[in-house]
């Protein structure tokens, strides 16, 4: 059961332009989202999150916009730099023990 | 930040043997731990929550008996892959949550390749 979902595998932009990453989810139940990002042989880390009370959180190059009632978020990274290249996954949690994951989007900043 | 050491970062084992992994926050306390297995271009798919000093908590269709979690201290899980086999091979992480964050976030370990033959 797929309940997030990150529908681009990979993405590809040029350095100094505007990545976008995108994610969905079906359970209504989520009050709180989390981006997460992973290099090659790493465990993933901690990125940003945004809980379901706001529709968007900013961090620096790094902004979240939560569409509730198109159970969309997404990531904004702004300007890109090539050391963001990583996979970048969505994570939804809805309660203490269970947050689920996307897939990931590999992300390819180019110089 | 805070860290989490997991270990080892991969093996190698025969088919019908035991493999253990660890899991360690380094400097923080962590009496929820979770497992997590990651398939090839595929999301990270909860196994199961490590709770100190109780039993784990499995999700459906993860083998109880297959994958022992044992949450002994609160900086230390363990996870063994017991009478592995090559359909066990995939890579493997762990994450834990701080006690003392209000956050939601979670740390992750490196994670574990696991090769079985």
């Amino acid at each position: 059961d797929q309940q997030v979902k990150q529908n681009s595998p990979s993405l590809s932009v040029q350095e100094g332009r505007i990545s976008i990453l995108n994610c969905d989810y079906t359970n209504s139940m989520f009050d709180y989202f989390l981006w997460y990002k992973k290099y090659p042989a790493e465990g993933p880390t901690f990125l940003i999150s945004i809980s379901s009370i706001k529709d968007k959180n900013e961090d620096g190059r790094f902004t979240v916009f939560l569409n509730k009632s198109a159970k969309h978020l997404s990531l904004h990274i702004v300007p890109s730099q090539p050391g963001d290249s990583a996979v970048y996954f969505c994570a939804a949690y809805y309660n203490n023990n269970d947050m689920r994951f996307g897939a990931g989007t590999r992300l390819t900043v180019k110089p | 930040g805070a860290v989490v050491s997991q270990h080892p970062s991969w093996v190698i084992c025969k088919s019908g043997t035991s493999v253990k992994i660890e899991c360690r926050s380094l400097d923080f306390q962590a009496t929820t731990m979770f497992w997590y297995r990651q398939f090839p271009k595929q999301s990270l798919m909860l196994m199961a929550t490590s709770n100190e000093g109780s039993k784990a908590t499995y999700e459906q269709g993860v083998e109880k008996d297959k994958f022992l979690i044992n949450h002994a201290s609160l900086t230390l899980s363990t996870l063994t892959v017991t009478s592995a086999h090559p359909e066990d091979s995939s890579f493997y992480i762990c994450s834990a949550r701080d006690d003392w964050e209000t956050n939601e976030k979670l740390f992750f370990g490196s994670g574990t390749q696991l090769s079985v033959l």
